[in-house]
């Protein structure tokens, strides 16, 4: 499994926080796995945002931290997820990985550097 | 939400020794208990899951021990290339948690 990342390095603070997760090697409507947002940063370490996955429909969920902000969307046509998170402060500020969950975070994206600032 | 401790939170040891590296849950994550490698720029790494299956191409000098709450991880005959920042992971919870890491320095 690859996964493969893309998005903007830098975001103005109160913007909208946008990445894509390109997937290789499994499908993201798996019923066996499940695809995570993930993020690190000196301050937090790392800190799981949350997932989406698919067993019949398409279930998410979400850390309480980043709850009211976030949304994590799935394009099958692509076969990738996406990541949105709102309302932005330098407070997020981190690298950002998505994550294949089958059972256990086994594949990793290499991760982007998003960078909160005017 | 499990909160997960390590310790310590540097080691600094010499090529060929052992290394043991503890974590603790604030709650039983039964076995559902994994740890990662991390090197400078790169993603974490899949090393032990399930306490101490070792993941597809992990060296047998890292093995995985503990149940409940307490946990270990050893590298036996440290390598150079050990170097780097280990994390333990609990996903017993759909919320996932992480350790905030131990650092292995390579005297």
């Amino acid at each position: 499994v690859q996964l493969q990342q893309s998005g903007p390095g830098l975001v103005k603070p109160s913007q909208t926080l946008s990445l894509t997760c390109a997937i290789s090697g499994d499908t993201v409507s798996s019923n066996s796995a499940a695809w995570n947002w993930i993020r690190q940063s000196p301050s937090r370490g790392l800190e799981w945002l949350g997932r989406t996955y698919y067993r019949s429909k398409w279930y998410s969920d979400y850390a309480e931290s980043v709850k009211s902000r976030i949304i994590i969307s799935v394009d099958t046509s692509k076969n990738q997820f996406s990541l949105q998170l709102n309302s932005v402060t330098p407070d997020d500020t981190a690298v950002y990985y998505c994550a294949r969950d089958a059972a256990v975070c086994d594949s990793w994206g290499p991760g982007t550097l998003v960078t909160v600032s005017s | 939400e499990i909160v997960m401790t390590q310790s310590p939170g540097t080691l600094s040891l010499s090529p060929g020794v052992r290394a043991t590296l503890s974590c603790r849950a604030s709650e039983s994550v039964s076995i559902n208990l994994a740890w990662y490698q991390q090197k400078p720029g790169q993603a974490p790494r899949l090393l032990i899951y399930g306490v101490s299956t070792r993941a597809t191409g992990v060296p047998d000098r890292f093995s995985g021990s503990g149940s409940g709450t307490e946990f270990t991880l050893t590298i036996s005959n440290l390598q150079s290339e050990d170097f780097g920042v280990y994390f333990c992971h609990q996903y017993k919870t759909w919320l996932r948690t992480f350790g905030q890491g131990t650092k292995v320095e390579i005297k």
